[in-house]
């Protein structure tokens, strides 16, 4: 299976600009997507196709990437993404997640 | 609007079964597949297979071929899944997606919590 690899945690500021990083242990070409997570909700996709900003996210949130690299950044960040940001690979089956990144808000 | 409306939460003793109901309104529930993701306590989130209901055609991964059953009902947009011979592993909250590029919807998750 596919391995998705992600930082456990972060910690930033309001205002800040956060890269979320995740490296696949084999390609995924652009099948790479985004989700977030607050606690007791339902993951919410935020980008799809690596880039793909998904309709109704804030123009905060971008993605990009190829292959086995990818990054989900949050310029400027605010209080209310405080959150587990997932990624997800769908070009390798079975489709895997990453373990998540613990994002808070200092 | 987009929904999908997942059934309630379950008790249910090791060894039994249950089955779980995901509704679809809001889009054309045959032309998206619906994948299945189980999310055990506090931990990441894992995908169990897909069902496109045009065709009733099914992917599993691999872990959990003999253990989750993938249906629909068309004339109600229902999809179900049944997960058999329970275990304390199979603990765990599973959502329904609607599956286009990336999991674009998910239902509210059924919590299953297996115990006697």
């Amino acid at each position: 299976d596919t391995v998705l690899t992600q930082s456990p945690a972060l910690a930033v500021s309001p205002g800040e600009r956060v890269t979320i990083s995740c490296r696949a242990s084999e390609s995924v070409s652009t099948g790479m997507h985004w989700y977030q997570q607050k606690p007791g909700q339902q993951p919410k996709l935020l980008i799809y196709g690596a880039s793909n900003l998904e309709s109704g996210v804030p123009a905060r949130f971008s993605g990009s990437g190829s292959g086995t690299d990818f990054t989900l950044t949050i310029d400027p960040v605010e209080a209310d993404d405080t959150a587990t940001y997932f990624c997800q690979q769908s070009w390798n089956d079975p489709y895997t997640f990453g373990a998540g990144t613990k994002l808070e808000l200092k | 609007q987009v929904k999908l409306l997942q059934s309630g939460a379950a008790l249910v003793k090791p060894g039994a079964s249950v089955k779980m109901s995901c509704k679809a309104s809001g889009y054309t529930f045959t032309d998206y597949w619906v994948s299945w993701v189980k999310q055990s306590h506090g931990k990441s989130l894992e995908w169990i297979g897909e069902i496109y209901p045009n065709s009733g055609a099914t992917n599993f991964n691999e872990k959990f071929k003999g253990k989750a059953t993938l249906t629909v009902d068309k004339s109600t947009s229902t999809a179900y899944m049944e997960l058999s011979r329970l275990t304390s592993e199979d603990s765990a909250i599973y959502y329904c997606t609607r599956a286009e590029f990336g999991l674009d919807y998910w239902g509210q998750g059924v919590m299953v919590t297996v115990s006697s």
